[in-house]
């Protein structure tokens, strides 16, 4: 069964801060990797897009590392900031398809 | 939010009553998704649509209608077949041209009492 993991569930950290979230997927065969972010009460916005041949890829603050071998994917923050204070959202599309398959999320939450 | 509104943000209706969610994209794009969000749970597809006048039923379609009579727009209809229809309803959009990246509107909060 194709499907999207991550962890932690929540995270707490303190303004200005790193934090690295993770996300294992089982979908085969793969073509995209996308992170989301999404503010409470609003539809996701993506972050980073990856393909199977990529290894990483960053945006502003925020960089996506993919490993297609062992179906891993983390998201890291660097220097948090309170907006940073949301639901990211690991999905993972699977290959000659438009369905994308979705996690949990992890909810993180940046305090001054 | 890119160029997908949904409306209302929030709405609120008696159980047994149908309700209409409306969703419109100005990205002139071919697809458009309709998604379920609970809390703890990753986003369900219920119904998508590739082209006009053409749908189809997602994972949990039961329930739910919808019509695809314009590009632009892709109303979901909550029936009130649907068992537990309060949730958070995202409607979305793509287009093969851009590794089908799916774009997202604001979302609607529905409350079923």
């Amino acid at each position: 069964k194709n499907q999207v993991e991550q962890s932690p569930q929540s995270l707490i950290i303190l303004e200005g801060k790193n934090c690295t979230l993770q996300c294992n997927y089982t979908v085969s065969p793969f073509s995209n990797l996308r992170w989301y972010k999404q503010d409470t009460g609003r539809g996701p916005v993506s972050l980073t897009i990856m393909t199977f041949s990529e290894n990483t890829k960053s945006n502003g603050r925020y960089t996506a590392t993919l490993d297609a071998d062992t179906k891993q994917s983390s998201l890291h923050i660097t220097a948090s900031q309170l907006s940073d204070s949301a639901s990211y959202i690991c999905v993972v599309r699977g290959y000659n398809t438009d369905k994308l398959i979705f996690g949990t999320g992890t909810r993180l939450q940046v305090f001054p | 939010d890119g160029g997908i509104t949904q409306s209302p943000k929030y709405l609120f209706r008696k159980e047994g009553q149908n309700v209409t969610l409306s969703c419109e994209q100005n990205l002139n794009h071919d697809a458009m998704y309709w998604y379920r969000q609970d809390p703890g749970q990753g986003l369900r597809l219920i119904y998508y649509s590739q082209i006009v006048n053409d749908f189809q039923k997602g994972d949990i379609a039961e329930g739910y209608s919808v019509s695809r009579e314009k590009k632009e727009s892709f109303p979901l209809t909550v029936t009130s077949a649907q068992k537990n229809p309060t949730a958070f309803y995202l409607c979305a959009s793509s287009t093969s041209t851009d590794s089908y990246e799916q774009y997202f509107g604001p979302g609607t909060r529905l409350t079923v009492t």
